[in-house]
């Protein structure tokens, strides 16, 4: 059983610029998740998606966007980015077959801002 | 959601048991309570869930009282590779849609030898 994997592992842009980070979701998993943690404090939920449409966000702007794909990897976009996007995003996986307070979580990809 | 509230951080030694409360007195009929524990630079990893009494599994235990509005994660023989932020969350289960999860600030929880 493959876990979840999230791309690239560390990232530095510049405030303005945008930027993709990718996901690919544990086998048998059909939901993705993304949340932002900034330094000391928990996860803030983004949002989710199921069967490639969003469903449900987080307090987070527009220029937080998603997509998911067939094989249910997904990618999160930021536009304009700002000096507080600076943090650890995570990806989590889950099943519908499942719990949804079962999700598992990928190892993060670390953005910071300049 | 109902809000949870957990000490800011707790110390222990190794080989003792731990036990970390949260307190979530606007719980629903409907909320489960679930665990995560997030090591640094990783993602959180479920730990364990529970809706009444007591649940245990390889990790840890839950304990729930009948009231329900604080629960207590157990864990026994800490070791130092228990060092880890702990969060309590509290909401609903539903197998068709997918909730989020609403992640407070969590338990800083430090293991010493």
């Amino acid at each position: 059983e493959t876990g979840v994997t999230q791309s690239p592992t560390h990232l530095i842009k510049t405030r303005g610029q945008q930027v993709t980070l990718r996901c690919s979701s544990q086998s048998g998993h059909n939901t993705v998740s993304w949340y932002q943690q900034a330094l000391g404090q928990g996860p803030q939920f983004i949002f989710q998606y199921y069967r490639e449409e969003e469903n449900g966000r987080g307090n987070f702007p527009p220029r937080f966007s998603g997509l998911q794909f067939p094989n249910y990897s997904s990618e999160l976009n930021v536009n304009a980015l700002e000096l507080d996007d600076s943090a650890l995003y995570l990806c989590a996986s889950s099943s519908t077959s499942h719990s949804s307070y079962e999700q598992y979580f990928g190892p993060g990809t670390r953005l910071t801002v300049t | 959601l109902a809000k949870t509230t957990q000490p800011i951080s707790m110390d222990s030694y190794e080989g003792q048991e731990v036990n970390i409360t949260c307190s979530h007195n606007n719980i629903a009929t409907n909320d489960y309570i679930t665990w995560y524990q997030q090591f640094p630079s990783q993602g959180p990893r479920f730990i364990i869930q529970g809706y009444k009494t007591k649940v245990t599994n390889e990790v840890a235990s839950l304990f729930i009282p009948a009231d329900r509005k604080s629960s207590t994660l157990s864990l026994p023989r800490v070791s130092l590779s228990d060092t880890a932020v702990y969060y309590c969350l509290v909401g609903l289960l539903s197998g068709g849609s997918q909730g989020n999860l609403i992640f407070g600030k969590g338990t800083k929880l430090s293991v010493k030898p």
